[in-house]
């Protein structure tokens, strides 16, 4: 079981507006920055955002990120079929000294 | 552009040791602040990190792998490398090799290569 923790899975029709959730703890996301990744299927994860809102590059801006204390957010808006993917947070452990996973999210486009 | 590769056995029997290689290429493996990583994907499952290695050789590992993980870096052919010993079923996965910054964000990957563990 993953410590960083997020739904299974997810889903929105095109054009929604949806949320995932990355939950945490002290020494992990209350301490440190959360990225987030997005693996298409078949393929390799791609870095999606990094430090926490900030979108890597080609990244559309429908994708914005927040982090609150020990919790952080990934949003997509005016979803789109081609968002079909699972969704990875991570973030840093001071006390494993290791990066940790989320245990990921599949995003259905209905 | 930065690019990684994969390469190494696909096929490991039970106690035996995988030993993948990351080949860079468009970087060295020495430049900037950066440090190289592997993680690992067991089929139909989540994401999980090995550890990560420095160019000078600096490792750090997932406590749960840390008993049976190692790296090593080979600045010569600009590449690095994990080996796993005692493999079991569970070991089973795809593997990739990534760069990981000062973010400690995984910008750059590697396609993965699938290693079965099976007798």
């Amino acid at each position: 079981q993953s410590v960083l923790a997020q739904p299974p899975s997810t889903s929105g029709t095109p054009g929604q507006r949806v949320t995932i959730s990355c939950s945490g703890g002290r020494s992990n996301i209350g301490s440190n920055i959360v990225n987030w990744y997005q693996q298409l299927p078949g393929a390799a994860p791609k870095l999606l955002m990094y430090s926490n809102k900030e979108r890597a590059s080609g990244v559309p801006d429908r994708f914005s990120g927040t982090k609150s204390g020990t919790s952080a957010t990934l949003a997509i808006s005016g979803l789109q079929p081609e968002d079909e993917a699972d969704y990875y947070c991570a973030s840093w452990d001071d006390s494993l000294n290791g990066l940790l996973f989320g245990g990921g999210t599949k995003l259905t486009v209905l | 552009q930065l690019q990684l590769q994969e390469s190494g056995s696909g096929l490991v029997k039970p106690t035996q040791t995988l030993s993948l290689t990351c080949t860079i290429s468009g970087a060295s493996i020495s430049s900037g602040g950066a440090s190289w990583s592997w993680i690992r994907q067991p089929p139909g499952k989540g994401l999980e990190w090995i550890g990560h290695i420095w160019h000078s050789g600096t490792s750090y590992y997932n406590p749960s792998l840390k008993t049976r993980a190692s790296m090593a870096v080979d600045r010569s052919k600009n590449q690095f490398s994990v080996k796993l010993t005692s493999v079991t079923a569970a070991d089973t996965a795809v593997y990739y090799c990534a760069r990981q910054d000062s973010y400690n964000s995984l910008q750059f990957w590697g396609r993965g290569a699938l290693v079965t563990v099976s007798s």
